[in-house]
């Protein structure tokens, strides 16, 4: 069975664009979750997904968002981009509703400049 | 809203000792609880996990304990082996969805 895949993997932009991220889940999982990665902060929660509706939201600002397509692939935005951006953005899938194990994708190196 | 603290945040042992990495979660609604392993450059990887009706849980060289009174969970690694350095995360969840991470242990296993 696949992993978790995502595209692409390095990025680089600047200042004040956006950038869109995809997330691919293993085949029949329907749960895909976001995190940021930066060395100080460790992975913080971004927002979560099921059959197409955000159920859960961390606490980052309104130019994070996201959305989840019917066959369960996920892509996240970051618009007006700043250089607190740059980080290591994962995405991961389950399988249940409920809290369950969550396989990471490989990530996306994203670096603002 | 959740926190969750890990402790320390660099260990350092001598290869055959063991590890143990203890975290704190603050929401007492919490009930799942799993450790993730990452190696340099690559994904987390689920090492063990454990749920709010179990104390404890073993595989292998890896145990996992869950103290809910005191809202403390801890990840204990035997006879501990160079390919066990990493960083390793622990990650609290109320069933909302939502994990919430430590800021992760980098533990280093001196040959």
């Amino acid at each position: 069975k696949a992993g978790v895949t995502q595209t692409p993997r390095y990025l680089i932009k600047t200042r004040g664009q956006q950038v869109t991220l995809s997330c691919s889940p293993i085949s029949g999982h329907r749960s895909v979750s976001w995190y940021q990665q930066t060395p100080g902060q460790g992975l913080q929660f971004l927002f979560e997904y099921f059959s197409e509706t955000q159920r859960n939201k961390g606490n980052f600002p309104g130019r994070f968002s996201g959305r989840q397509f019917s066959n369960s692939r996920s892509e996240m935005n970051v618009s007006t981009l700043e250089l607190g951006d740059s980080a290591l953005y994962l995405c991961a899938s389950s399988l249940l509703r409920e809290s369950d194990e969550q396989y990471f994708g490989p990530g996306t190196r994203l670096t603002v400049t | 809203g959740e926190n969750v603290e890990q402790h320390p945040s660099t260990l350092s042992v001598q290869e055959g000792d063991s590890a143990v990495i203890k975290c704190t979660y603050s929401d007492s609604a919490s009930n799942y609880f799993p450790w993730y392993k990452q190696e340099l450059g690559k994904r987390p990887q689920l090492i063990i996990d454990i749920r709010s009706n179990v104390g404890e849980k073993k595989d292998q060289r890896i145990a996992v304990t869950l103290n809910k009174t005191a809202k403390h969970f801890s990840l204990h690694i035997t006879e501990t082996q160079p390919e066990d350095s990493a960083v390793y995360f622990c990650a609290a969840s109320e069933g909302t969805y939502k994990y919430i991470f430590g800021t992760g242990t980098r533990l280093k296993v001196l040959a």
